[in-house]
């Protein structure tokens, strides 16, 4: 079962597009979500994060908006380039026990950003 | 450099036959984890660890060992591999910071087959 639900699974735009990823979930005990960007050989990066006590964060071209009443939380590129193209992983951060926490990931979506 | 290395980065076996996957970080990091990265379904944690000797199960442990001898290091262990085994390992390091803030830093993929 998967505790954060990630669509869609890839989405192919043209430059200068804005793709956006959606992201849900049901544990209300997540209290972070970070978005992760890959690239093909490598492992994943830390894009961008928002706390759930925010509405929106923007850095640069990518901005996070989060719904806490829906349980939903969404990745924004604007105007997207051939290089944003990646997989994009949204996830949940909770803590489990004393000071340790977990992160649960999405299930990614591949970007395809077209010249 | 700050970086998370793994080795070896690909590796094809036999059903069975032992084999250890190295991680290693020079960011003094308390945090380590690993996970496996499948199609479709994101990555998902196998074992996690909060400082030496600090290890607990992650949310697929089965089949998998882990050692954190040092703070550096934090092998990955398949003492009798199969074939549903074969995917992509990363290994993860982070501080352990407050609020869940912590930044996760992905190692660059370890591509397993078993045969």
């Amino acid at each position: 079962q998967q505790q954060v639900k990630q669509s869609p699974q890839s989405l192919i735009v043209q430059k200068g597009g804005i793709p956006i990823i959606n992201c849900a979930y049901e544990n209300t005990a997540f209290d972070y979500f970070p978005w992760y960007q890959q690239f093909p050989g490598k492992g994943p990066a830390l894009l961008i994060a928002i706390r759930p006590d925010v509405s929106e964060k923007k850095e640069g071209r990518f901005t996070i908006s989060f719904n806490k009443s829906a349980k939903q939380f969404s990745l924004h590129i604007m105007d997207s380039q051939p290089g944003d193209s990646a997989t994009y992983f949204c996830a949940a951060s909770s803590r489990i026990s004393g000071s340790a926490r977990q992160l649960t990931f999405g299930s990614g979506t591949q970007l395809t950003v077209l010249p | 450099e700050a970086q998370v290395t793994q080795n070896p980065r690909y590796l094809i076996t036999v059903t069975g036959k032992k084999l250890t996957v190295t991680c290693s970080q020079n960011m003094n990091h308390e945090y380590m984890s690993w996970y496996r990265q499948d199609p479709g379904l994101g990555l998902r944690q196998i074992y996690y660890s909060m400082n030496v000797e600090v290890t607990d199960k992650g949310d697929v442990p089965e089949g998998y060992k882990v050692s954190r001898k040092e703070k550096r290091n934090f092998p990955l262990i398949l003492e009798s591999p199969s074939p549903n085994q074969t995917s992509l390992y990363f290994c993860a390091s982070s501080r352990k910071l407050s609020g869940g803030q912590e930044t996760q830093y992905f190692g660059p993929g370890t591509r397993l087959l078993v045969l």
